[in-house]
């Protein structure tokens, strides 16, 4: 089936250490995004790619990076910069109608 | 940025229809409203979209005033599974950011 695939579901990480977060699309979607969200809260924009190679902060991309090198694939890193990491992370993309589809979220937990 | 505003929460009893309301007054012309809801920590689902035109589907209903500055998402006959957090999001107009605010709580009722 079509859709986006996140992992890991869950992940504890140390303070200082960073980590990689996973999101894969088998949509043909030009466009990807990543969203935080904080418990009781909305989603917050990190970053967004239109197109491979290319890619755009959000509201909130201090302390986390992003690659784009193939249109399936759109890894977030957070980084030891990033002050409060522990959220839930959401990807998406978005087809040609402007409808987002998300995955399941990864957890993520700094100890 | 383009902004929506929702009430916090809103409750419906199971059958009766829930009408949520949202403002969007900054719209630009050529952008879609969208709605999501999701449920405890699992990804948003994709519930309808429109530009001027009313819109249903087999989900729900969606009613976009004239001025476009402000619609109504319609859930015709509300169940227990309906209960979630719905969003209504609009595009950054000459961006590809869709910005989240920070939705309605629905809790129907038994």
């Amino acid at each position: 089936d079509g859709g986006i695939t996140q992992s890991p579901k869950y992940l504890f990480r140390k303070e200082g250490q960073n980590v990689t977060l996973s999101c894969e699309q088998n949509l043909n979607h030009d466009a990807m995004y990543w969203y935080r969200q904080d418990p009781g809260q909305g989603l917050r924009l990190i970053y967004y790619s239109q197109i491979v190679n290319d890619f755009q902060k959000g509201d909130i991309a201090e302390g986390y990076s992003v690659s784009r090198e193939k249109k399936e694939s759109f890894p977030l890193t957070v980084t030891s910069a990033q002050k409060n990491p522990t959220a839930f992370y959401l990807c998406a993309s978005r087809d040609t109608t402007g409808e987002l589809f998300f995955g399941e979220g990864s957890r993520l937990t700094v100890l | 940025d383009a902004k929506t505003t929702q009430p916090p929460s809103m409750d419906c009893a199971e059958g009766r229809a829930a009408n949520l309301p949202c403002n969007h007054s900054t719209i630009s012309g050529n952008e879609y409203v969208y709605w999501y809801r999701q449920i405890h920590s699992q990804g948003p689902q994709y519930i309808i979209h429109g530009l001027k035109n009313n819109e249903t589907n087999e989900m729900a209903s969606l009613i976009i005033t004239e001025d476009r500055k402000s619609s109504t998402l319609i859930l015709p006959h509300a169940t227990l599974r309906d209960t979630a957090v719905y969003y209504c999001i609009v595009r950054v107009a000459g961006t590809y950011k869709y910005i989240f605010g920070t939705g309605t709580r629905l809790k129907v009722l038994a």
